[in-house]
């Protein structure tokens, strides 16, 4: 059974670094896409970004400049680091794996982030 | 990047129910649709992939068709852990998008 658990800081201030990372059990780290979306309070989903095993990102062009995403294929986790963060990067952010051809499959947990001085 | 407008944005229904949901893309996104349903506190699970496919463990109640740029999500018969929201995901092209969701309450 695939898990996704995910962890990090969940209360920032203004321009600090939201950093974020995401363990993978019971499945191959490669083959997949590795993916977050972030979900601010009350609203939809929006797609943050996703990378591959070998380090191959593709990422929403309006958070290009903030967001750098990365992998650990030696512990099957990813991470997520988006800086200069402000009240509106507030919101529930998850982890989620994409097969090729498929849209997103398995999710973690969620975590809430707050950014507030 | 492609747009999904879905429609309702908002539903009241009965236990028993039949419902569309309806998810409109900008541009075409061939068969390359998924629809999620999301429970308060919780992750969204996916439901049906490639357009019309139902995931492993969904029930049949659930049911998705169309193709190109209109995609419906069919509920044959509402229970009661089904009144959450609903969203749309087109993975055609980057940016990955989300239509807005649709909230079915009960009525």
């Amino acid at each position: 059974q695939v898990q996704l658990q995910q962890w990090g800081a969940g209360l920032l201030k203004p321009s600090e670094t939201l950093s974020l990372t995401c363990a993978v059990y019971g499945e191959s780290f490669s083959g997949y896409y590795w993916s977050w979306i972030r979900q601010p309070p009350g609203k939809g989903l929006e797609w943050i970004g996703e990378i591959n095993h070998s380090g191959i990102a593709n990422l929403k062009s309006s958070l290009k400049s903030r967001v750098t995403l990365s992998v650990d294929t030696s512990k099957n986790q990813f991470s997520l680091k988006l800086n200069s963060v402000t009240a509106a990067d507030t919101g529930v952010y998850y982890c989620a794996r994409r097969e090729g051809g498929r849209p997103l499959d398995y999710w973690g947990q969620g975590t809430l982030v707050t950014v507030s001085s | 990047d492609i747009q999904m407008t879905q429609s309702p944005s908002s539903l009241s229904a009965s236990v028993g129910d039949r419902v569309t949901i309806t998810c409109r893309a900008s541009q075409g996104i061939r068969n390359d649709l998924g629809w999620y349903r999301q429970k308060p506190g919780k992750a969204p699970k996916r439901l049906i992939y490639a357009a019309s496919t139902l995931q492993s463990g969904v029930p049949s109640r659930f049911s998705g068709s169309g193709s190109g740029t209109e995609f419906t999500l069919t509920i044959s018969s509402l229970q009661p852990e089904d009144f959450a929201t609903y969203y749309c995901l087109q993975h055609n092209s980057y940016p990955v998008t989300f239509g807005q969701g649709t909230k079915l309450e009960i009525e």
